[in-house]
């Protein structure tokens, strides 16, 4: 089983549509939670973290369920520069400072005009 | 900050021949790392430095693959001799103990092609 999962979509959603991204993520003792954003041929960059209490930024609302292993990403109102594909990342918190992160395989969103 | 300069940007080169990446972290940062992705298997950790120290190459798919890191400003990964299974984009990225967790910079990443 993969450490982190994801629906690999394509989600092909109108602009101004209300899109949301699932990953679970198989470590229980993972700590932190982060999306990504990678778009074509270019590198991946962080888009935000992800709290317990789940947290907003802008029109991007992120959530977590420790119990069900569980993160969301949630884009109101979306815009054509959202296309992109959404990488569900884990940090594999281990001894020491270590800071490993386990990227899942992304989720491709198309906004269409 | 130029942010982390990976190169080159574009490699192709023939089965068995010997490819050098290379990679200039962000100044301050003192982890390192190298991640290949590809279609079939996504993002993959292959790599990390702390403090220019090796701390986990489990990821290292063989021992056709070697990373350094001689100084807190460069680190490069050696193909040799390389296959054509190795065409991928690799990334470099570095992070700082001091900043947010999760807070990775990537570099623009190595398209290899290998022939």
């Amino acid at each position: 089983r993969k450490e982190v999962e994801q629906d690999p979509g394509p989600f092909n959603v109108p602009e101004g549509a209300t899109v949301a991204f699932n990953c679970t993520y198989s470590n229980s003792a993972s700590q932190s939670f982060f999306w990504y954003r990678q778009d074509c041929r270019k590198e991946p960059k962080l888009l935000m973290s992800v709290y317990s209490s789940g947290n907003e930024d802008g029109r991007f609302t992120a959530q977590l369920n420790r119990a069900s292993q569980y993160i969301s990403l949630l884009i109101r109102d979306s815009k054509l520069s959202d296309s992109a594909t959404y990488l569900c990342v884990v940090n594999k918190e281990s001894s020491g400072s270590a800071r490993q992160l386990t990227f899942g395989s992304g989720t491709q969103l198309t906004v269409l005009p | 900050d130029a942010g982390v300069i990976q190169s080159p940007r574009h490699e192709v080169t023939e089965m068995g021949q010997e490819v050098t990446l290379r990679c200039k972290p962000i100044s301050g940062h003192d982890y390192l790392f190298w991640y290949r992705q590809t279609m079939m298997r996504g993002l993959e950790l292959l790599i990390y430095f702390n403090n220019n120290v090796p701390i986990d190459d489990s990821g290292m798919p063989e021992d056709r693959f070697s990373a350094k890191m001689p100084n807190a400003s460069f680190s490069t990964l050696k193909i040799q001799p390389s296959e054509p299974r190795d065409s991928a984009v690799y990334f470099c990225a570095s992070s700082s103990s001091r900043g947010p967790r999760g807070g990775y910079t990537f570099g623009s990443g190595t398209r290899l092609t290998v022939v």
